[in-house]
């Protein structure tokens, strides 16, 4: 069973920074590009940031460029996302999201995890 | 960025009555389309891909159709189960766009 497990989310003052991480089981890990998708709340969905299997391609959304840094551990089957410079507008539960796509070509989400809740506040 | 529209916001029907979501893009983007199921507290689930490939796993009585820029998600029957919002998005080109949602509810 695929599995998707967010940790690290919190309390922060704008300006801070966060290291969210994401433990994935029950697939092979360095198979896969892996997405952070983020929901503000009572919001829709957003996409932020895409990291090919082997973190040769990465791509970020505008809102979050030069700010964010994402990346992987594939011998710990772990993701991260390091968040800088954070602002209010990135108050929002952060998901973790196995990419569909084949190779370096992103196609969307097929399996999520739960999220952790970010809290951008003074 | 390619702006996804879709509509409605919300709607209400009956279960076994059949719903109607669509989505519209900005831009032609082929079939580059996927649809999402999320209940309240939860994690989005993949119902659909390339614009009408079910997900495996995921029942029959939930379909998706359409090409280019305007695109339909259909659930035939209404089930007390199925009480979510439903997002569509595109993988045409980044970044990759999520409609605003569409909150479904019981009559």
């Amino acid at each position: 069973e695929v599995q998707l497990v967010e940790s690290g989310g919190g309390l922060v003052q704008p300006g801070g920074s966060l290291r969210l991480s994401c433990a994935a089981s029950g697939f092979t890990f360095s198979s896969y590009s892996m997405n952070w998708v983020r929901q503000a709340p009572g919001k829709g969905l957003e996409w932020t940031s895409y990291i090919s299997s082997s973190s040769n391609t990465i791509y970020y959304a505008d809102s979050v460029k030069g700010r964010f840094t994402v990346s992987r551990d594939n011998a710990k089957n772990s993701l991260f996302l390091q968040m800088d410079s954070l602002r209010d507008e990135d108050t929002a539960v952060y998901f973790c999201a196995r990419d569909r796509g084949v190779g370096a070509l992103p196609a969307g989400a097929d399996y999520w995890g739960r999220g952790t809740l970010v809290t951008v506040s003074s | 960025d390619i702006q996804m529209t879709q509509s409605p916001s919300s709607l209400s029907a009956s279960v076994r009555d059949r719903v109607t979501i669509t989505c519209q893009a900005s831009q032609d983007i082929g079939n580059y389309l996927n649809w999402y199921q999320q209940k309240p507290g939860k994690a989005p689930k993949l119902l659909i891909y390339d614009a009408s490939s079910l997900e495996t796993g995921v029942p029959s009585r939930f379909s998706g159709s359409g090409a280019g820029t305007d695109f339909t998600f259909t659930i035939s029957s209404l089930q007390p189960e199925d009480i979510a919002t439903y997002y569509c998005q595109q993988y045409d080109n980044l970044p990759h766009t999520f409609g605003g949602g569409t909150k479904v509810e019981i009559k």
